[in-house]
Parts: C-alpha cells; structure tokens; sequence
C-alpha cells in the first residue's frame, strides 16, 4: 500500500514568516494530494488540495505543489497569523482505491 | 446546519462496556468512513462504507462493527471496552470512495476508565 512521509512534525515560526510541511509518497499511482489543518478540538478541515495533472495550486496565502517525478508534496504559508497554528495533515489517494493515505502530521505554532 | 455530526463529543465510561457512537451527514454523500486517532494525533482508518456496503475494513477487533442504515448515517459500536480504545473517533464523508475530499466531524473522545 501507499507510505506517506510528512516532515517536519513540529513547526514553530513568527508571525509573518513563512511555513513549509514536506510530504513523500511512495506509490506512484497515487493522484490525489489534500491537506488538512486540525485544530484543537475540532476535525480536520480541508484547506486546499492538488491533482496529479497540475504543479501547483494557490489560494491566497496557502499554496500546495507537487512533484511526481520526485513523489512528494509541499504546502507553503505565507505571512503567517497566530490562527494558523494547528496541527496540519498531509495525505495521498491512489487512483484505484478506496483510501486516504495520512501523512503524521505537523504541529504548527505561530509566534506573536 | 453542521455538516457531518456526531454524537455524543465526549464519551466516558467503563472497561467492559459497550457503547456505541452516531454519525450523521447532509452533504448527499454515498461515503462515509471512521476514523480513529491516538494521542500522537496519528489518524488511522478503521472502516469505509460505499452506498450503505462495507468497503474498507482495516485490521480492527471485532469488537468494533459499524452500522450503516442508510447513505446518511453511519454508526459505530463498540463492546466489551478495552482501556486502549481510548482515542478521539472521527466520522467523514465523500462524494465517491477515490479522488474526493472528505470532510470530517468534529470527534467523539472516548475516554475508559
């Protein structure tokens, strides 16, 4: 089955700055690439996700990009807010089957 | 207008117990899933049902069996209640089983005591 690798799994940055998560995947026919922010107390909530026919997708300050030929995946915040601070979760989903494939997670701690 | 909902959010009870967790979804969704995630917030999937049939059924105690009435809901119920069930149980639902977003409830915490 797919093998998600998320890095890195705590994340602290300053207001402002920017945030990258780094995911790796295994199987190369995997096609589907969400991300997922959860916060306290809360499930996770969808925030942007990527095809595997497209590099690149934005939406305002979150951006996700994607290498197949590498096999992994990135999302990047710019001008952080102390709000952004959750635990954020990469995952894959292969074309034939039925399942998220989770990354671990990362817990992002913006900084006033 | 939640969504998906599950009911209760917190659950505590007794080792040996049997109890069980609802979920609900006004998305019109033909997939929903559960979802179990530890104290190191690592989410692990534990079943999947496609229009009402049971999909996915990871390697979990049969002490866990879900129950799908119909597309909207899917349940969960658990017996005999081991100390490490405790986890916090997340329900989700998609449009299709493969390539769709699924979006989650807010967790059901179980707590044994």
């Amino acid at each position: 089955g797919e093998n998600v690798e998320q890095h890195p799994s705590t994340l602290s940055v300053q207001e402002g700055d920017s945030a990258v998560i780094k995911c790796t995947y295994s199987d190369s026919a995997s096609n589907y690439f969400p991300w997922y922010k959860q916060e306290l107390g809360k499930g996770p909530q969808l925030i942007i996700d990527i095809r595997s026919n497209v590099g690149e997708k934005k939406d305002q300050r979150i951006a996700v990009t994607l290498n197949k030929t590498a096999k992994h995946f990135s999302l990047h915040i710019t001008e952080t807010q102390p709000e952004d601070s959750a635990v954020y979760f990469c995952a894959a989903s292969i074309s034939t089957g039925n399942q998220f494939y989770f990354g671990t997670g990362t817990s992002l701690t913006v900084i006033p | 207008d939640t969504a998906v909902s599950q009911t209760p959010k917190y659950l505590v009870t007794q080792m040996g117990n049997d109890k069980s967790i609802k979920c609900e979804q006004n998305l019109g969704h033909d997939t929903m899933y559960w979802y179990k995630q530890d104290s190191k917030k690592f989410l692990k999937i534990m079943f999947s049902y496609n229009n009402k049939e049971l999909i996915i059924n990871e390697t979990v105690p049969n002490r866990f069996s879900p129950k799908s009435p119909d597309k909207a809901h899917l349940n969960l119920h658990i017996n005999s209640l081991e100390l490490g069930d405790s986890a916090v149980y997340f329900c989700a639902s998609s449009q299709g089983a493969r390539d769709q977003p699924q979006h989650f409830g807010d967790g059901t915490r179980l707590s044994i005591l």
